[in-house]
């Protein structure tokens, strides 16, 4: 089956500093991938959906210039969460997409705690 | 603002049992509607999509219908079984200038042996 991974599993930052998360499709070509944030006891919110090779499009409410999305290749996505602060902790997933179907496939996730 | 409500928060049944869980929201204008599951340890996995377009979608023992006028949408879970137990959760995308996904605080099932 479609395997995607995500580095690293687990961060810990100090705050104002920045972080990258990637997000791999190990044995798949991924047009599309997805970011999620996951709060403690809470659902899933939908961060922003990336294109191969053009800017990320953005879930309204979620800020672009926090959150750097680059999708350079077909295979690997990454999340930058710039100046991160403590309100930024959250569990980050991605999941890929390989054509135009409904089918996702998730990442483990990276929990990421900002001090 | 759209919300989204999933009933029940948690089931459980005997194994073999049809079962149906609800998702419902507020503004029906929507673009379509996702069923996931998540399971403990082994992360989320795309079960459905419907489009604003269609009534509903199957896969396996699987049904997915999708009510805009009452904002409704069920998944029902055909002849259940242990492996089926995780938590449901269902998404709904909507918005004009700009989209917005909302997913339900989802639904934990458990199917007894």
């Amino acid at each position: 089956g479609a395997v995607v991974s995500q580095h690293p599993s687990w961060v810990i930052c100090k705050s104002g500093t920045s972080v990258k998360i990637e997000c791999r499709s190990l044995d798949f070509q991924a047009t599309t991938m997805f970011w999620y944030r996951q709060f403690p006891k809470q659902s899933l919110m939908l961060m922003a959906t990336s294109n191969e090779g053009s800017k990320a499009t953005y879930e309204q409410g979620v800020e672009k210039d926090k959150f750097l999305i680059n999708h350079a290749s077909l295979t690997l996505s990454t999340l930058t969460v710039t100046s991160a602060h403590p309100e930024d902790s959250s569990f980050y997933i991605c999941s890929a997409r390989e054509d135009d179907s409904y089918e996702q496939y998730f990442g483990p996730g990276t929990r990421l705690t900002v001090t | 603002k759209q919300e989204v409500t999933q009933i029940p928060a948690a089931l459980s049944v005997p194994e073999g049992e049809n079962l149906v869980l609800n998702c419902s929201f507020t503004d029906s204008a929507i673009y379509n509607l996702q069923w996931f599951r998540q399971d403990p340890g082994k992360g989320l996995t795309s079960l459905l999509l419907i489009q604003s377009s269609q009534r509903e979608q199957t896969s396996g023992r699987l049904n997915a219908s999708l009510d805009k006028s009452s904002g409704r949408s069920t998944l029902y879970i055909a002849a259940s079984q242990p492996g089926d137990s995780a938590t449901y959760l269902c998404a709904v995308r909507s918005g004009t200038g700009g989209f917005k996904t909302i997913f339900g605080a989802g639904t934990r099932l458990f199917v007894k042996a």
